[in-house]
């Protein structure tokens, strides 16, 4: 079971505006930076967002990140058929000393 | 453009050593900026942090897998390996190398996976 928590799955239509939550705890989302991935499956993952809220080069501006104290979101507007995959939070655990990834959100479109 | 491969056998027999190799071409694994990550999906499920190696020697393991892990460089190849020894049937998964970038779980190239299967 992940440490970091997110929904199982999310849905929306072309156009709207769909947010994804990961929920951590002091040791990894509190004490430090989340990232976010986006999986196509039999495609290699793809890094969507670092440090929080940077957009690596090449991502588009309708996905944007934050955190909050032991919670991250990624937002998705203007949703697009392409956007359809799993999505992942990650972040380091102080705790553990390691890596920790969420369960993943299927997001359909 | 960075890019990395994963290569090794697909089907490993229980109790047996899991061995992969990576190989990277765009970035030089010796040059110490990055640490180089291996990471596994299991079948319907989600990502997991095995470990990463940095070119000092440095590693740092997911505590669940320490005990069964090992990863090297070959600096004259640019690659690195994973060796995951006494695999069993939850062993079976795809596995990722990838870059790592900007704190422990940020990574930013990743090669396209290899699916490995432990069965007798």
């Amino acid at each position: 079971q992940s440490v970091l928590t997110q929904p199982p799955s999310a849905s929306g239509t072309p156009g709207q505006r769909v947010t994804i939550s990961c929920s951590g705890s002091k040791s990894n989302i509190g004490s430090n930076s989340v990232n976010w991935y986006q999986h196509v499956p039999g495609t290699a993952p793809k890094l969507l967002m670092q440090n929080n809220n940077q957009r690596p080069s090449g991502v588009p501006a309708r996905f944007s990140g934050s955190k909050s104290g032991t919670s991250a979101s990624l937002a998705i507007s203007g949703l697009q058929s392409e956007d359809e995959a799993d999505y992942y939070c990650a972040a380091w655990d102080d705790s553990l000393n390691g890596a920790l990834f969420g369960g993943g959100t299927k997001l359909t479109v | 453009q960075v890019q990395l491969q994963e290569s090794g056998p697909g089907l490993v027999k229980p109790s047996q050593t899991l061995s992969l190799t990576c190989s990277v071409s765009g970035d030089s694994i010796s040059s110490g900026t990055h640490w180089w990550t291996w990471l596994r999906q299991h079948p319907g499920m989600g990502l997991e942090w095995i470990g990463y190696m940095h070119h000092s020697g440095n590693t740092y393991f997911n505590p669940s897998l320490r005990s069964r892990v090992a990863m090297s460089m070959d600096t004259s190849r640019n690659q690195f390996s994973l060796s995951l020894t006494s695999v069993t049937a939850a062993d079976t998964a795809v596995y990722y190398c990838a870059r790592t970038c900007d704190g422990g779980s940020c990574f930013d190239y990743w090669g396209q996976g290899t699916l490995v299967t432990v069965s007798s």
